[in-house]
């Protein structure tokens, strides 16, 4: 089965910077790569997706990157702001198992 | 529309004891799934339902069992409740049914912390 790695665990940035979460896949034959985003005590919730057949998608503030070669993506968030502190979790392929997660702190 | 709806929010049991989270989803969706999160850790895979009348272990099911007793209800049982189920419960579903399927987003409930003494 399809295993994600996410990377960094935990992530400290200064308001207004930018903040970058690193996951890899296994499975060369995932088309899916979804990010969710979990606000504390709350559920996680979908924050942007890509498939396969695009390198990039942005949304705003947030975009994702994709390498299908080396197998990896890429949550970019530029302008950081405090409501952006939460858990980032990537999932690949059927997207129900999850990378371990980041958790973003925004300091003002 | 409600989306996906899990009951009870809280509850605390004792060791041994047995008990059933509820959960249902008005959204015609095909796939439920089941889902733990430990402090500080991510949300792991305990069964999943891609469709209806059928139910498949995740990565820990060990300790819990699922019935998808109708397109819209997923429920998840606890038959003897140990301390490392101590957790909050996740019940999700998406559209998509089927290995092959493509993009599968998922919707979540508001979750259910359990905890077990």
């Amino acid at each position: 089965g399809e295993n994600v790695e996410q990377h960094p665990s935990t992530l400290s940035v200064q308001e207004g910077d930018s903040a970058v979460i690193k996951c890899t896949y296994s499975d060369s034959a995932s088309n899916y790569f979804p990010w969710y985003k979990q606000e504390l005590g709350k559920r996680p919730q979908l924050i942007i997706d890509i498939r396969s057949n695009v390198g990039e998608k942005k949304d705003q503030r947030i975009a994702v990157t994709l390498n299908k070669t080396a197998k990896h993506f890429s949550l970019h968030i530029t302008e950081t702001q405090p409501e952006d502190s939460a858990v980032y979790f990537c999932a690949a392929s059927k997207a129900e198992r999850f990378g371990a997660g980041t958790r973003l702190t925004v300091k003002p | 529309n409600a989306g996906v709806t899990q009951t009870p929010k809280f509850q605390v049991l004792k060791t041994g004891q047995s008990m059933t989270l509820q959960c249902a989803q008005d959204m015609n969706h095909n796939s439920m799934y089941w889902y733990r999160q430990d402090p500080g850790m991510g949300l792991r895979l305990i069964y999943y339902s891609a469709s209806e009348g059928t139910t498949d272990k995740g990565e820990v099911p060990n300790g819990y069992n699922v019935s998808r007793l109708n397109k819209r209800e997923f429920s998840l049982r606890l038959e003897s409740a140990a301390p490392s189920q101590t957790s909050v419960y996740f019940c999700a579903s998406s559209r998509t049914a089927g290995p092959s399927s493509g993009a599968n987003v998922l919707t979540f409930g508001a979750g259910s912390r359990l905890t077990v003494l």
